[in-house]
């Protein structure tokens, strides 16, 4: 199957700072790409859908303003923690589905970040 | 998208088959059903999917219901690296349909 990364695979960083996290699509090409986050021992929310040369569209109850999402290549989308606190130490996930244009168009995931915000 | 309801957890002795079902009564005539699975601390690996017909790959089959409404993801052959929270999703087949979690079922295969 297609093959989507993510980097830093783990991050630590202090409180107020930014963090931003990659997700590649590594051998196709991607228009949309998800961004998901998931605290322990619950399942994965949708925070946004990231377009390729157009704004993200985020999910009810997800500051736009604070996770900052741009989508400039057909292969790389990155999501900015803005001012980091505690609370938004969780595992993030991207997920992307090639621009087949035909038949199947199977959603692939990426092995996601841990973020800890000390 | 449709929910899906899946059972919380669920055991499975070694080499023998896993059948995890899943219901999805409101699924519409666009959407396709998708199964996932976690393992700790990883993304969602990709299983298998269909949209009526039943299916098989080298991971698993999927049997769904002629009314669409329900479906089973069979593992035949279970072992001890599948145990995971798997996630029935139901979404449109294209590549802006994003996928809605629910609480998935957790698998333990036990020795």
């Amino acid at each position: 199957g297609a093959v989507v990364s993510q980097h830093p695979s783990w991050v630590i960083c202090k409180s107020g700072t930014s963090v931003k996290i990659e997700c590649r699509s590594l051998d196709f090409q991607a228009t949309t790409m998800f961004w998901y986050r998931q605290f322990p021992k619950q399942s994965l929310m949708l925070m946004a859908t990231s377009n390729e040369g157009s704004k993200a569209t985020y999910e009810q109850g997800v500051e736009k303003d604070k996770f900052l999402i741009n989508h400039a290549s057909l292969t790389l989308s990155t999501l900015t923690v803005t001012s980091a606190h505690p609370e938004d130490s969780s595992f993030y996930i991207c997920s992307a589905s090639p621009n087949s244009g035909r038949g199947t168009d199977t959603q692939y995931f990426g092995p996601g970040t841990r973020l800890t915000v000390l | 998208d449709a929910k899906t309801t899946q059972p919380t957890s669920m055991d499975c002795a070694e080499g023998r088959a896993a059948n995890l079902p899943c219901n999805h009564s409101t699924i519409s005539g666009n959407e396709y059903v998708y199964w996932y699975r976690q393992i700790h601390s990883q993304g969602p690996q990709y299983i298998i999917h269909g949209l009526k017909n039943n299916e098989t790959n080298e991971m698993a089959s999927l049997i769904i219901t002629e009314d669409r409404k329900s479906s089973t993801l069979i593992l035949p052959h279970a072992t001890l690296r599948d145990t995971a929270v798997y996630y029935c999703i139901v979404r449109p087949n294209t590549n802006a349909g994003k996928s809605t979690f629910g609480d998935g079922t957790t698998l333990t295969v036990k020795p």
